[in-house]
């Protein structure tokens, strides 16, 4: 069964930082790119990070460039997104999701999301 | 960067109903037009990629065309498990998405 459970949301200080995780299985994890997305409260999906399958090449949206880092451990079917100087409105539940293998910033596979609210 | 617009933002339509939402691209994006369904409280699901290929599994009453600029995602007999928020996304080399289309039933 094809899955993506991601964790390391929570509530944070504007500023602080924060790591979530995104486990895979199911699949050969180690040949997909895999990307970050998110939804702020009531709002629409907003692209954020992707990686490629292999980890050599990474992309940011213009809103979090410079603050985050979107990594993988291909030996632990993981992916990962280190997020620093948080700020509020990178308040979202923030979704990892997988790339159709041939068609790029396609997401055939999402995971069931995990929450981070930035917050004094 | 290529900018996603839907129409409408929200739409209320009775049991049975055809329903169009349509999605236009700031510039030519060929056929590289998806479109996923949010249910509330769910996460995304792909229903159609490559402006009009279904996806597994999608019930044969959604339906997806256009190229170029201007997409629009039917759906020929509205059920009540339609009931969910539509994305279109622009994929192939960076990703953007419309800023949904709320369905409603009546």
């Amino acid at each position: 069964q094809v899955e993506l459970v991601e964790s390391g949301g929570g509530v944070v200080q504007p500023g602080r930082s924060l790591r979530l995780s995104c486990a895979a299985s199911g699949f050969t994890f180690s040949s997909c790119g895999m990307h970050w997305v998110r939804q702020a409260p009531g709002k629409g999906l907003e692209w954020v990070a992707v990686i490629s399958y292999n980890g050599r090449a990474q992309f940011y949206a213009d809103s979090v460039k410079g603050r985050f880092t979107v990594s993988r451990d291909n030996s632990k079917n993981t992916l990962y997104l280190q997020m620093n100087s948080l700020r509020a409105e990178d308040t979202a539940v923030y979704y990892c999701a997988r790339e159709v293998r041939n068609s790029e910033w396609l997401y055939d596979v999402w995971g069931q999301g995990t929450t981070v609210t930035v917050s004094s | 960067d290529i900018q996603m617009t839907q129409s409408p933002s929200s739409l209320s339509a009775s049991v049975g109903d055809r329903i169009t939402i349509t999605c236009r691209a700031s510039q030519g994006i060929s056929n590289y037009l998806a479109w996923y369904q949010q249910k509330p409280g769910k996460v995304p699901k792909l229903l159609i990629y490559a402006a009009s290929t279904l996806q597994s599994g999608v019930p044969s009453r959604f339906s997806g065309s256009g190229s170029g600029t201007d997409f629009t995602l039917t759906i020929s007999s509205l059920q009540p498990e339609d009931v969910a928020t539509y994305y279109c996304q622009k994929y192939n080399s960076a990703s953007a998405f419309g800023q949904g289309t709320k369905l409603e039933i009546k």
